[in-house]
């Protein structure tokens, strides 16, 4: 079955600083695979997707992502960080077989200090 | 364009009385329909999936149950709710084309008392 790990539950940054959330996937079958951000009290909004396409998937609101098939990982990014950034990051996979199931990791919580 | 209206917004209910919540989508036809719960530190849990009217697909043993009575309409419910109820549910829907991922509703914010 397929498995997300996101490496650090809490992950804490300067305004202006570069973030770096960790994404992880288990499949020998590269999935599809999501980065979703969720602010208090909302929804899930998705921010960028790896669909096959080019390794290098750029989002909304300055994040990107990079697909590594040799490390079986999805990092998200983005260069210089803004208040407005804190909230919590969702990784998500769908493929591997479970073909109308998104599998989610845990989440990491990001705090923006200023 | 698509959108997912799910209510109420937030919910409070004792012990062992019944939940209803609503999730309705616009704008898409024949759409996979999902309930997710999210408990604290607890990440997103898949409680149930539908493909279909009336196919239902549980991911859990538990005190909850859904239907999808119409192509767009996914219901969540309980006849008795338990303290461990208590959560955050988000409801979802994704087309036939997996690359698109899910779009959520807004959630429901559930506390038993």
């Amino acid at each position: 079955a397929q498995s997300v790990t996101q490496l650090g539950s809490h992950v804490s940054v300067s305004e202006g600083a570069l973030v770096l959330l960790r994404c992880n996937y288990s499949s020998s079958v590269p999935p599809y695979l999501f980065w979703y951000v969720q602010y208090p009290n909302q929804g899930l909004q998705l921010l960028l997707k790896y669909t096959s396409a080019a390794t290098l998937v750029k989002g909304i609101n300055g994040f990107e992502a990079e697909f590594k098939k040799s490390e079986t990982s999805f990092h998200l990014t983005k260069p210089s960080a803004h208040m407005s950034d804190a909230a919590e990051y969702f990784c998500a996979a769908l493929g591997g077989g479970s073909n109308y199931k998104l599998t989610f990791g845990k989440g990491t919580l990001l705090t923006v200090n200023p | 364009s698509q959108t997912i209206h799910q209510w109420p917004a937030t919910l409070v209910q004792p012990v062992g009385s019944p939940l209803s919540l609503e999730c309705t989508v616009e704008g898409t036809s024949n759409p996979n329909l999902y309930w997710y719960r999210q408990a604290a530190g607890r990440g997103l849990q898949l409680l149930f999936y539908s493909v279909g009217i009336g196919q239902i697909s549980s991911e859990v043993p538990q005190n909850l149950s859904a239907s999808r009575p119409q192509d767009r309409q996914f219901i969540l419910s309980s006849k008795k709710l338990l303290l461990s109820d208590s959560g955050f549910y988000l409801c979802a829907w994704s087309v036939g084309s997996l690359g698109y991922g899910y779009t959520f509703g807004s959630g429901t914010r559930l506390t038993v008392v």
